[in-house]
């Protein structure tokens, strides 16, 4: 199976800060499409996942372009440029290039 | 627009058998494969399995074989996740999520196992 090894685990921000989110995968997550299926998530407190980046940088409709998503291979980042309030949560980047999918471990974006 | 509701809490007793329903509209159903996301509590997500909703067959990652079953009602736009001999550490909080990149969730069933 595909590890997605995420960091930091905790990630304290001021409001209007920026945050960066790293997550690494243990084998590339280069379809043979040629494709790169890495996606963003926030979960806030009490709520389902809701999906912000899709395949390493396009963001889903919606989502402000506070959030920027970018890397390759099996290096990825997910930039959250002046914070607010509602994007305190938990992240968790998914892979879906292989079966079976899978999490990284999340990374708690909460106030300094 | 694209909602999956899902069930109500649960709870049940070690060795006991529970059922999650996932109702999808919005969208033709076989369109698109159904996951389902397990969330402890406090703790991460944990992806376990997806069911082809064409041919009806599931998928169960390794910690979700055996005691795990994923089918559906193609009829009724539903599918369904059923735990048998549940266990303490079968407590948690279970999602469906569907669409090509995970873009669609439900609100999640939280399954309490208590004697």
């Amino acid at each position: 199976d595909v590890v997605m090894t995420q960091t930091p685990v905790s990630l304290p921000v001021s409001l209007g800060g920026q945050a960066s989110i790293s997550c690494r995968s243990s084998q590339s997550l280069v379809h043979s499409n040629g494709n790169t299926y890495l996606h963003w998530y926030l979960q806030k407190p009490g709520q389902s996942p809701q999906l912000l980046i899709y395949r390493v940088s396009n963001r889903f409709s919606g989502v402000p372009d506070r959030f920027s998503g970018s890397g390759s291979g099996t290096d990825f980042t997910l930039k959250i440029s002046r914070v607010e309030p509602e994007d305190l949560g938990d992240y968790y980047c998914l892979q879906s290039t292989h079966f079976p999918r899978t999490f990284g471990g999340g990374t708690k974006l909460e106030l300094k | 627009q694209i909602q999956l509701v899902q069930s109500g809490p649960e709870l049940k007793k070690p060795g006991e058998s529970v059922k999650i329903s996932c109702k999808a509209s919005g969208y033709t159903f076989t369109n698109y494969g159904m996951y389902w996301v397990k969330q402890a509590p406090g703790q991460g997500l944990q992806y376990m399995g997806w069911i082809n909703t064409e041919t009806g067959k599931p998928t169960y990652a390794d910690d979700f074989k055996g005691r795990f079953v994923f089918f559906l009602e193609t009829s009724a736009s539903t599918a369904y996740l059923q735990i048998n001999n549940l266990k303490n550490e079968d407590m948690a909080t279970y999602f469906c999520a569907s669409g090509t990149l995970f873009d669609y969730w439900g609100q999640g069933v939280m399954v309490t196992v208590s004697s």
